[in-house]
């Protein structure tokens, strides 16, 4: 079985710049999470789906972050302009249904911006 | 705020031993607590997990135990091996709030040969 599939694998922007990233959850799942894992800290939600709807995006910066899940399968998770403090790790998750708890990690995309 | 501490940032130990991982959380309404090991460069991976109607969980050479008045679990690895070595987090769910894991800093483990 195909895991959770993450791209970029790495990405470098200057600052004010856009950049995407995006996700391809392992077949089936309705649950979808992003989360972002800064240097030395755990990941932090930003943002739940089940299926197609955003069900948890109460930590997502909606003035510069954006994301969709167009039919409920893959995702992508935008920032318009980036930051400097953007710079971290974005990690996609999935798992089988809602409340199941053992969420399943892609390798996560590593952003620095410059 | 952080919910769940994980106060140890780094640990080493000797093959063959045994290797405890703390954690603390403070918020009385987590009913499920999982640990998830990550390897440099890769997303990290479902370890062991542990509902807050028990006091331990064993799967091979882990055991979760959770102390609830406390409000405390740990890991134990026994014995450990140098394959273990990677960052370990401790997660909590919250029981109205379906699906969203709060982690821990995580535990750099080292076991030596």
């Amino acid at each position: 079985e195909a895991g959770v599939v993450q791209s970029p694998r790495y990405k470098i922007i200057e600052k004010k710049q856009p950049v995407a990233f995006w996700c391809n959850p392992i077949s089936g799942h309705n649950t979808l999470y992003w989360y972002r894992q800064n240097l030395g800290q755990g990941p932090e939600l930003l943002i739940r789906y089940e299926n197609e709807e955003a069900v948890d995006d109460s930590q997502l910066p909606k003035d510069r972050f954006s994301a969709e899940r167009l039919k409920g399968v893959d995702s992508t998770l935008k920032i318009q302009p980036a930051e400097l403090g953007d710079s971290a790790v974005y990690l996609c998750a999935s798992s089988l249904v809602r409340g199941q708890t053992e969420a399943f990690f892609g390798q996560g995309t590593r952003l620095t911006v410059v | 705020d952080q919910q769940v501490k994980q106060n140890s940032p780094s640990l080493s130990v000797q093959e063959g031993r045994i290797s405890i991982l703390n954690c603390d959380y403070t918020n009385s309404m987590f009913d499920y607590f999982l640990w998830y090991k990550k390897y440099p460069a890769e997303g990290p991976t479902f370890l062991i997990s542990i509902s807050s109607i028990k006091d331990k969980n064993e799967d091979g050479r882990f055991t979760v135990f959770l102390n609830k008045s406390a409000k405390h679990l740990s890991l134990h690895i026994v014995p450990s091996q140098p394959g273990d070595s990677a960052v370990y987090f401790c997660a909590a769910r919250r029981l109205s709030n379906t699906g969203k894991l709060i982690f821990g800093q995580g535990t750099t483990l080292q076991v030596k040969p």
